[in-house]
């Protein structure tokens, strides 16, 4: 089946331009995650949703960040007056539940640079 | 700071040797714990999981080992193929409690080098 996929691809922004970043989770995954990996690092947590309960937005890093999931399917990733260090790899898993034996499958990602 | 750290940044590794993945993690609240690989262009796929009522996983080629004392952890890869070179992320999360349970925190990872 369809994995996790996630548009655009890759995505060169000016500084203070808002972006959006879109994620499609496997079909039937009540659970989606937003991760982000900067150069050299780890991947970070940003935000969960889980099914109609509301969303753990606990790794935001600022209120520039804003995530929507519509219809418990499809989310959106928005940053606002982008900054040079926002520039990552922004990652969007799903999985079935958020259950710990519910492994995370994630998409390619895309690659934000902003200038 | 970093919950789970993973202090090698790159290990090389000849063909049909055994590759050896270290973790540490300094938060005792974590009890359930997660490799995952990474090629280039792709995103992170799941390998391997152990929960902290185990000292050992095991599946195929891959050992995942916990030392909750130490809090500790390490992948083992027997025997290493050409396959196997990408780079490796250790992930740590809470079973339960809390309203951040769900997700997983990372490593920074470890570029694995397996030569021919």
């Amino acid at each position: 089946g369809a994995g996790v996929s996630q548009s655009p691809s890759n995505k060169v922004t000016e500084k203070g331009k808002d972006v959006e970043l879109r994620c499609d989770p496997i079909s039937g995954h009540t659970a989606l995650y937003w991760y982000r990996q900067s150069l050299g690092q780890g991947l970070e947590f940003l935000i969960y949703f889980q099914g109609n309960s509301a969303p753990d937005k606990s790794g935001l890093p600022s209120d520039r960040f804003s995530a929507e999931r519509t219809g418990g399917s499809v989310s959106t990733l928005t940053i606002q007056r982008t900054q040079q260090e926002d520039s990552a790899v922004y990652l969007c898993a799903s999985s079935l539940t958020v259950q710990v034996s519910e492994t995370q499958y994630f998409g390619p990602g895309t690659r934000l640079l902003v200038l | 700071d970093q919950q789970v750290k993973q202090n090698s940044p790159s290990l090389s590794v000849q063909e049909g040797r055994i590759s050896i993945l270290n973790c540490d993690y300094t938060n005792s609240m974590f009890d359930y714990f997660l490799w995952y690989k990474k090629y280039p262009a792709e995103g992170p796929t799941f390998l391997i999981s152990i929960s902290s009522i185990k000292d050992k996983n095991e599946d195929g080629r891959f050992t995942v080992f916990l030392n909750k004392s130490a809090k500790h952890l390490s992948l083992h890869i027997v025997p290493s193929q050409p396959g196997d070179s990408a780079v490796y992320f250790c992930a740590a999360r809470r079973l339960s409690g809390g309203t951040s349970y769900g997700k997983l925190t990372f490593g920074q990872g470890t570029i694995l080098t397996v030569h021919p």
